[in-house]
């Protein structure tokens, strides 16, 4: 079975801190993705992945960045957390499927707190 | 910008009611389309794809999608609906060659009476 495994799955931080949610898939999967979920508005994806150091921005980058470092190891950063941030947010992974994304995969969620 | 749509945000239905929640998306090219379930307390799980061939999709527990490239949709249908069924659905679209890109519709929440 695929695993997708975030860090944390609640996470409290104050406003102005730099936060860390760690993402890492077991499946030597291409594509890795980091969304936000919120009530009425779905998932909206924030930063994806196809290659080790490669990123492109999703529909809401703006606050966040994305390091890429090895393979199997997608981490999303909020450089200064604001209480807007607060929000589910989901990994994914999936393969390169004919010429775009192949089934994803998702994480439990971390449920991130910004007081 | 490409988008999905999906305009029942809170469906109530009566066990054994038959269901279809609408989606749609904004993309003139080929795209992949997935449909996922989200139960209380869960992970998203994959209910349904279409990648190509055969546009009448069928999925786990029941559920299928039929994908009208004209209109632009890939609605989910299931003819009875069980209670356990009570869940958030999305539907998503990879577009074919922009790097596994993968976006999702606002969800529909579904909510089965006993």
């Amino acid at each position: 079975d695929v695993k997708v495994t975030q860090s944390s799955r609640y996470l409290v931080k104050r406003t102005g801190e730099k936060v860390f949610l760690e993402c890492v898939q077991d499946m030597d999967h291409e594509n890795m993705f980091w969304y936000r979920q919120d009530p009425g508005l779905g998932l909206r994806l924030i930063y994806f992945s196809y290659d080790v150091k490669m990123k492109e921005k999703g529909d809401i980058p703006e606050g966040y960045s994305v390091s890429r470092e090895k393979k199997e190891r997608f981490s999303l950063i909020l450089e200064s957390a604001s209480t807007n941030q607060t929000s589910m947010y989901l990994c994914a992974s999936s393969l390169v499927g004919q010429g775009g994304s192949a089934e994803a995969f998702f994480g439990q969620g971390t449920r991130l707190t910004v007081v | 910008a490409q988008s999905v749509s999906q305009h029942n945000h809170h469906v109530i239905l009566s066990e054994a009611a038959s269901l279809e929640l609408g989606c749609n998306y904004s993309y003139g090219g080929t795209v992949n389309l997935f449909w996922y379930v989200q139960y209380p307390g869960q992970h998203l799980q994959l209910l349904l794809k279409y990648f190509s061939g055969d546009p009448l999709v069928k999925g786990i527990k029941g559920f299928e999608a039929e994908f009208i490239k004209s209109k632009f949709s890939f609605n989910l249908r299931k003819p009875s609906v069980q209670w356990s069924d009570t869940a958030e659905y999305f539907c998503a679209a990879a577009i074919y060659n922009q790097g596994g890109k993968l976006i999702f519709g606002q969800g529909t929440e579904l909510s089965v009476k006993p």
